[in-house]
């Protein structure tokens, strides 16, 4: 069966340091691969999208990773603050032609503390 | 730029009634458009996607006339909830695309949600 998998558990980490976060996913096969953040109560506001031929992707301090062989992504923010709290979510882009279509994972809740 | 707004932000209804949520693109056309529902940490579940002048096209186990979708214009999609029951309670939220395809065309801009509370 198809499964996206990010950690359920909460990620805490201390101000300055750099979160790494986790999408791993089986019997998918996604062209591109994007990531999310939601804020509690809100719609999710897109962040990155990598492409299957793409290694690494950078923005500002948000960085993303994209591994077919190994089937995950790795998100990683540097220098980490608390405003960056939120939920992350991976979302993996299928689409074929004109039909759009992105499947999310549960996402993972970042907590970045003082 | 693309900016989806959604309304209304919070209904609470009584059990049988229907529920009317609207999603609009503000500063951009709208070719395609998802309705989305999201259980408290859970995922958020594709409901249906609609596409302008079209019917919608609504995911496995989603009851096409329990969830009724409009999209008659670029600019504006509906999603109405008819004969709401407690069961229905849950977050639901819009997104749009600038237009179909891959990739960066993929791109999902979403609206603030809403929460919609059935006693």
């Amino acid at each position: 069966s198809q499964k996206i998998e990010q950690n359920s558990e909460a990620l805490n980490i201390q101000e300055g340091k750099t979160a790494t976060l986790t999408c791993n996913y089986t019997n998918y096969s996604p062209a591109y691969l994007q990531w999310y953040r939601q804020d509690p109560g809100r719609g999710p506001v897109f962040l990155l999208l990598i492409r299957e031929n793409e290694k690494e992707k950078r923005k500002e301090r948000l960085k993303v990773t994209f591994d077919t062989t190994l089937k995950q992504s790795l998100f990683h923010i540097t220098a980490s603050q608390p405003a960056d709290s939120a939920t992350y979510l991976c979302a993996l882009d299928e689409s074929f032609g004109t039909a759009s279509k992105l499947t999310f994972g549960t996402g993972t809740r970042l907590q970045v503390t003082l | 730029g693309a900016v989806v707004s959604q309304h209304p932000s919070r209904v609470i209804c009584k059990s049988g009634t229907s529920v009317k949520i609207e999603c609009r693109s503000l500063d951009f056309q709208a070719t395609t458009m998802f309705w989305y529902r999201q259980f408290p940490k859970q995922s958020l579940m594709l409901m249906a996607t609609s596409n302008e002048g079209s019917k919608a096209t609504y995911e496995q186990g989603v009851e096409k006339d329990k969830f009724l979708i409009n999209h008659a214009s670029l600019t504006l999609s509906t999603l109405t909830v008819t004969s709401a029951h407690p069961e229905d309670s849950s977050f639901y939220i819009c997104s749009a695309t600038t237009a179909p395809g891959q990739g960066a065309k993929n791109i999902q801009y979403f609206g603030a949600g809403t929460r919609l509370s059935v006693l």
